[in-house]
């Protein structure tokens, strides 16, 4: 079974810059999540989607930051324009679905992003 | 707020020798509380994970401790080898609506085990 696909691995732009990050999670998982993971912390909840409805926004800053699971299957996250605190690595995971037998999140290696 | 904390930042253990990395909670609301591994580079992975009608759950060389009315647990490796080194993360979660769960994580523990 193939894991959580996140690309690109790595990425780099200047301050202002706008950029997106792709993630697609295992068939058949409905849930599928956005980490924010900032150096020598845990992962943070950006968004929570279930199928494509997001579910759990609360903690992603509307303001420079969108994302969208469209057919609910792949997401992407994107920063517009971003900024030099937006240096992080962002995890995207996903889980079966509902339920607590299904909790399980199986997390992709994440994108690094250094803004310069 | 944060909601799980977690000690210490690091541990040095020689190999062989048992770490210990301890969590504690405060929403009451949370049912389930898994522990994840990171090595450099990569995603957490799941490790062992535990619900509060159990004191204790063993997997091989791991065991997650629970203590409910402390509202602590904690993570025991046992016979710690230099592979084991990487960080770890305990996590909280609970039913956030609809059955659906989403994780609460603490800041991590690196682990190095030393030859």
């Amino acid at each position: 079974e193939a894991g959580v696909v996140q690309s690109p691995r790595y990425k780099i732009i200047e301050k202002k810059q706008p950029v997106a990050f792709w993630c697609n999670p295992i068939s058949g998982h409905n849930t599928l999540y956005w980490y924010r993971q900032n150096l020598g912390q845990g992962p943070e909840l950006l968004i929570r989607y279930e199928n494509e409805e997001a579910v759990d926004d609360s903690q992603l800053p509307k303001d420079r930051f969108s994302a969208e699971r469209l057919k609910g299957v792949d997401s992407t996250l994107k920063i517009q324009p971003a900024e030099l605190g937006d240096s992080a690595v962002y995890l995207c995971a996903s889980s079966r679905g509902a339920g607590i037998m299904n909790t399980e999140a199986f997390f992709g290696q994440g994108t690094r992003l250094t803004v310069v | 707020q944060q909601q799980v904390k977690q000690s210490p930042q690091s541990l040095i253990v020689q190999k062989g020798g048992i770490s210990i990395i301890n969590c504690a909670y405060e929403n009451t609301a949370f049912d389930y509380f898994p522990w994840y591994q990171q090595f450099p580079g990569k995603g957490p992975a799941l490790l062992i994970a535990i619900r509060p009608d159990v004191s204790e759950k063993k997997e091989g060389r791991f065991t997650i401790s629970f203590n409910k009315s402390a509202k602590q647990f904690s993570l025991h490796i046992m016979d710690s080898q230099p592979g084991d080194s990487a960080t770890y993360f305990c996590a909280a979660s609970m039913d956030s609506g609809a059955g659906s769960y989403q994780l609460t994580f603490g800041k991590g523990t690196k682990l190095s085990v030393i030859p």
